[in-house]
């Protein structure tokens, strides 16, 4: 069974562009979850979706938006870019996320640098 | 609000010696906690887990030990081996926390030959 895969693996855009970043869940999975891991934040959830509808959202400004296909397939976009948003973008998935502890698949993330 | 701590930012052991990783937690509500492994340029790794309503959770090398009224969790791995070494995480789950994971800082763990 093919993991979580996210595209690109890298990229590099300017301050004020804006980006879409890819995931493609693993086969089955209907939740899809997006994280931000820097440096000096760790790693911070951004949105979870699940059949399209974003469940839980989390303290990012709305220059950060997401969204779900109905294969479960999910993008990312950041627009505006500012020099901080500068990390690696990693993207889960799951079942269905219960509440109940049920755990997260990653892929390897997307590595951005703003200039 | 910092609602998990990892007040150690790295942990070094020798090969063969135990580890134990400790994380604390504001929020009594939470049903569930979660360990994730994390190494370099790649995304975290499940684990194990624990479920609020035990005290101990085990498998293989890897225990974690829930003190609710500390409000505390640990992990040790025995024996611990160099691949151990990577980025530790604890993660509360439950409530509305759909897909949600709140990642403590994290700790570096270096296990050494």
């Amino acid at each position: 069974k093919a993991g979580v895969t996210q595209t690109p693996r890298y990229l590099i855009k300017t301050r004020g562009q804006q980006v879409t970043l890819s995931c493609s869940p693993i086969s089955g999975h209907r939740s899809v979850s997006w994280y931000q891991q820097t440096p000096g934040q760790g790693l911070q959830f951004l949105f979870e979706y699940f059949s399209e509808t974003q469940r839980n959202k989390g303290n990012f400004p709305g220059r950060f938006s997401g969204r779900q296909f109905s294969n479960s397939r999910s993008e990312m976009n950041v627009s505006t870019l500012e020099l901080g948003d500068s990390a690696l973008y990693l993207c889960a998935s799951s079942l269905v996320a219960t509440t109940y502890g049920e755990k997260l698949f990653f892929g390897s993330g997307t590595q951005l640098s703003v200039l | 609000d910092q609602q998990v701590k990892q007040n150690s930012p790295s942990l070094s052991v020798q090969e063969g010696r135990i580890s134990i990783l400790n994380c604390d937690y504001t929020n009594s509500m939470f049903d569930y906690f979660l360990w994730y492994k994390k190494y370099p340029a790649e995304g975290p790794t499940f684990l194990i887990s624990i479920s609020s309503i035990k005290d101990k959770n085990e498998d293989g090398r890897f225990t974690v030990f829930l003190n609710k009224s500390a409000k505390h969790l640990s992990l040790h791995i025995v024996p611990s081996q160099p691949g151990d070494s990577a980025v530790y995480f604890c993660s509360p789950a439950g409530g509305t926390s759909y897909g949600k994971l709140t990642f403590g800082q994290g700790t570096i763990l270096t296990v050494h030959p």
